[in-house]
């Protein structure tokens, strides 16, 4: 079976530009996670989709962030202008429903933003 | 405010010693607990989990004991092999399905 799988792994760009981040849920799974990780925050929750529903995006930093499921499958992660502070490991993950089932993480994109 | 702790940042244990990892969280909300494993340069992995209505889940080498009143929860690893080398976090979880984690101890099994 296919993990989650996010694209790009590494994404290295100057500040002020379009960064998308895209992530493929396994499938069957019905809840969709973003997560930024940092060395001062940890890993932090950024939104969460059930049913390509976002449920909760109060961890989304900034208006400059968005994130969508065009699709049951598949997610973006924007983030439009891109600054500095943005650099993080960005994960992506699923389950079957919501947060009490285990998530199954991607391996992540690495962001630098210069 | 940090509502899910990790206060060791690390710990290190001998091959075949019992590993305990702590966590602490302060919302009362968090009625679900969840342990992951996070290798270099890849997600976080499953481990184990437990209800608020338990106080204690097992799964092969792996326990996680829930103790409500002190809103604190261990993972014990025993015997710990050097596999098991690794940055480990809690995650505690709203009724509304909201995760937060800590910030994770790392792990050094020595052989």
């Amino acid at each position: 079976d296919a993990g989650v799988i996010q694209s790009p792994r590494h994404e290295v760009t100057e500040m002020g530009q379009e960064v998308t981040l895209r992530c493929k849920l396994i499938s069957g799974h019905n809840s969709l996670f973003w997560y930024r990780q940092t060395m001062m925050r940890g890993l932090e929750l950024l939104i969460y989709f059930n049913n390509n529903v976002p449920i909760d995006d109060s961890g989304m930093p900034e208006d400059r962030f968005s994130a969508k499921m065009p699709n049951a499958s598949f997610s973006t992660l924007k983030i439009q202008p891109s600054e500095p502070r943005d650099s993080a490991v960005y994960f992506c993950a699923s389950s079957l429903w919501g947060g009490r089932e285990p998530q199954h993480f991607g391996d992540g994109t690495r962001l630098s933003i210069l | 405010d940090q509502q899910v702790k990790q206060n060791s940042p690390s710990l290190s244990v001998q091959e075949g010693r019992i590993s305990i990892l702590n966590c602490d969280y302060t919302n009362s909300m968090f009625d679900y607990f969840l342990w992951y494993k996070k290798y270099p340069a890849e997600g976080p992995t499953f481990l184990i989990s437990i209800s608020s209505i338990k106080d204690k889940n097992e799964d092969g080498r792996f326990t996680v004991f829930l103790n409500k009143s002190a809103k604190h929860l261990s993972l014990h690893i025993v015997p710990s092999q050097p596999g098991d080398s690794a940055v480990y976090f809690c995650a505690a979880v709203t009724n509304a399905g909201k995760s937060t984690f800590g910030d994770g101890t790392t792990l050094t099994v020595k052989p």
